[in-house]
């Protein structure tokens, strides 16, 4: 079992929409990261989170450490959006785990 | 400058060859990382450096060797590689490596080893 379980792991949009990528995980961390990679590989870090929630543009991203649980929300999705979004854990014990990705195609 | 560079972009190698992968940050950076990326995977941390000194090795074979040359210069020596080595290298850097630094990440080097 992974320790960052993404879902879903293909999301199709039309442009417009809202969208929703779920993160779980199942260790004590010290920060949780989200990440978007394009093709072509280049990664940018959209967020890090220790607690409660971040907005940045369209983006929004939220954690609940009770629960173990992150979201990162697209507001009125667009197809430049398109890309891998990537939930990666730092844990307590500066150990990182990364989820496998959910791949995000928004259509116009 | 929040900028992360690696060179080169795309390296073609043989399996008896040596190469070297550069990175390179100025944002006064003390944590350096390389990871390793297969396709349609996510990132496997390989090194991180901190000060300069080796952190981090996640059970890599040595025919990767690191170097931290000074607090801005990452560079991977490959010797003696596998077509399974055949990856996207990225590095990565921040602030520190303990305590909640947010990571900046070079564009990456695809990698075939022929």
């Amino acid at each position: 079992k992974n320790e960052v379980e993404q879902s879903p792991q293909n999301l199709t949009a039309q442009e417009g929409e809202f969208i929703t990528i779920n993160c779980s995980y199942s260790v004590g961390i010290s920060a949780l990261h989200w990440l978007q990679q394009h093709p072509g590989g280049g990664i940018v870090s959209l967020f890090m989170l220790s607690s409660g929630k971040k907005k940045h543009g369209r983006l929004i991203a939220t954690i609940n450490i009770q629960e173990k649980h992150s979201s990162l929300h697209i507001t009125a999705s667009h197809p430049r959006d398109s890309a891998v979004y990537i939930c990666a854990v730092r844990s307590g014990r500066n150990q990182f785990y990364f989820g496998t990705g959910t791949s995000l195609t928004v259509i116009p | 400058d929040t900028e992360v560079t690696q060179t080169p972009k795309h390296l073609v190698m043989g399996m008896t060859n040596k190469k070297s992968l550069k990175c390179e940050q100025h944002m006064g950076h003390r944590a350096m990382y390389w990871y390793k990326q297969k396709a349609k995977k996510p990132p496997e941390l390989m090194f991180v450096y901190s000060y300069e000194k080796l952190s981090i090795n996640e059970s890599v074979p040595s025919r990767f060797s690191p170097e931290c040359p000074n607090s801005s210069l990452l560079n991977l020596h490959l010797h003696a590689l596998q077509p399974e080595d055949s990856a996207l290298y990225l590095c990565a850097s921040s602030q520190a490596w303990q305590g909640i630094y947010e990571q900046y990440f070079g564009p990456g080097t695809r990698l075939t080893v022929t």
